[in-house]
């Protein structure tokens, strides 16, 4: 099983570029989630969805958008990166309220 | 708003205990976390703890929840240098039915031979 794929797995940008990173899921789970990690910052969460054709705001969400057209994929996108967006990123999805969630392997995003 | 906090690094000698403390705001929640990130990859659950418990054991691993305090901590009996690693402590977001999880910065285990 694949699990929680993440493509790509690195990226350099330059400043005011843009990009989409794909998130896919094959375990049919409604909720999925795109977070940033940063060194001594843990994880935080830029958007999340709760089912296919919704999604909503996390803790960070300036500078990103969304999109789940298909419950099994989860866009994450950026219309102009900036070096403030250098970062891990993880995509993670869940059954539901209080279930496991299981994380890809991350995207090293470097924008220069 | 809600916030876990973790001391940022621990060091242990290969067959010690190592213990990982972490501290949440978020009275409400019903499942507290923990997961292990290794070099290079996501994260995985190692194990989690329901609110309305104390402790929960698991192999080597033994989680201890004190509510009144709102701190969590992870033992690790016998340690191993495959233990070296991050670890998380994330709490669930009380009574938002989204799922979303708030995540300590991370507590890096080195496990020294």
């Amino acid at each position: 099983n694949a699990g929680v794929t993440q493509t790509p797995k690195f990226r350099v940008l330059k400043t005011g570029q843009s990009m989409t990173l794909l998130c896919a899921q094959d375990m049919n789970h409604e909720y999925m989630y795109w977070y940033r990690q940063d060194p001594g910052m843990g994880l935080r969460l830029i958007h999340y969805s709760v089912g296919e054709g919704t999604t909503a705001k996390g803790e960070v969400p300036d500078g990103y958008n969304v999109s789940r057209l298909k419950k099994q994929n989860f866009l994450l996108g950026l219309e102009s990166a900036a070096p403030s967006q250098t970062s891990v990123y993880f995509c993670a999805s869940g059954a539901g309220e209080n279930t496991e969630a299981f994380f890809g392997q991350g995207t090293r995003l470097t924008v220069v | 708003g809600e916030d876990v906090e973790q001391s940022l690094f621990l060091s242990v000698r290969e067959g010690d205990s190592s213990v990982i403390n972490c501290t949440y705001t978020d009275s409400s929640s019903t499942y507290l976390y923990w997961y292990k990130q290794e070099p290079g990859a996501g994260l995985q659950l190692l194990t989690y703890i329901f609110s309305n418990m104390d402790m929960k054991q698991d192999q080597r691993l033994t989680v201890l929840l004190n509510k009144k305090d709102k701190h969590l901590s992870l033992r690790i009996a016998d340690t191993q240098t495959g233990d070296s690693a991050i670890y998380f402590c994330a709490e669930s977001i009380g009574s938002s039915n989204t799922g979303k999880l708030i995540f300590g910065q991370g507590t890096t285990l080195q496990v020294k031979p």
